[in-house]
């Protein structure tokens, strides 16, 4: 596709519920990220996959979160037993290549999560 | 990555130029400057990044200080569609985790 595409674009959900967020990557981009942003707050890095090399999982608040990326390609990121400071809006970016001097992240616009 | 402060908000009138600038102090050698901006409701966009010298594209221009302990993003021509949240990041090339602060909110005024 032409961008970074996420879905759902808003996902509302009970406490204690899992949830399932998937981004589909720019077409031939190696590298993906996940990040989190809460309200009114910047960027926290979560996971990131560069082809089929080990996940950096550093960024992943608790052993509830795991991602994972089929094929090098589309990714899901999955929220076991929700909690309500979970809420929050769960952004996807990729890019071409790690080490490019001009490395550029395109995101996507994100899925709102809401944890009632 | 070396701590980054930028003001937290700033206005600016539609057609002017829009300075926002960007103290990095403990910044090392090695380490980029990079900007981003997130409109209401989207994914943060590249905007432009910079190493030692004063940087341009189609969107803005970078200045870095000889010491490159603090730069500036210029925005020419402001408008309408540039009022966003603009973040500053300085990253060791080749790390992955770009560390977004709260960045400066930029609201361009008619």
């Amino acid at each position: 596709g032409a961008g970074v595409s996420q879905s759902p674009s808003n996902k509302v959900t009970e406490k204690g519920k899992d949830v399932e967020l998937r981004c589909d990557p720019i077409s031939g981009h190696t590298a993906l990220y996940w990040y989190r942003q809460s309200l009114g707050q910047g960027l926290e890095f979560l996971i990131y996959f560069q082809g089929n090399s080990a996940p950096d999982k550093s960024g992943l608040p608790s052993d509830r979160f795991s991602a994972e990326r089929t094929g090098g390609s589309v990714s899901t990121l999955t929220i076991q037993r929700t909690q309500q400071e979970d809420s929050a809006v769960y952004l996807c970016a990729s890019s071409l290549e790690r080490m490019a001097t001009n490395e550029k992240l395109f995101f996507g616009s994100g899925t709102q999560l809401s944890v009632l | 990555d070396a701590k980054t402060t930028q003001p937290t908000s700033m206005d600016c009138a539609e057609g002017r130029a829009a300075n926002l600038p960007c103290n990095h102090s403990t910044i090392s050698g090695n380490e980029y400057v990079y900007w981003y901006r997130q409109i209401h409701s989207q994914g943060p966009q590249y905007i432009i990044h910079g190493l030692k010298n004063n940087e341009t594209n189609e969107m803005a221009s970078l200045i870095i200080t000889e010491d490159r302990k603090s730069s500036t993003l210029i925005l020419p021509h402001a408008t309408l569609r540039d009022t966003a949240v603009y973040y500053c990041i300085v990253r060791y090339f080749g790390n992955e985790k770009l560390t977004f602060g709260t960045g400066t909110r930029l609201t361009i005024i008619p």
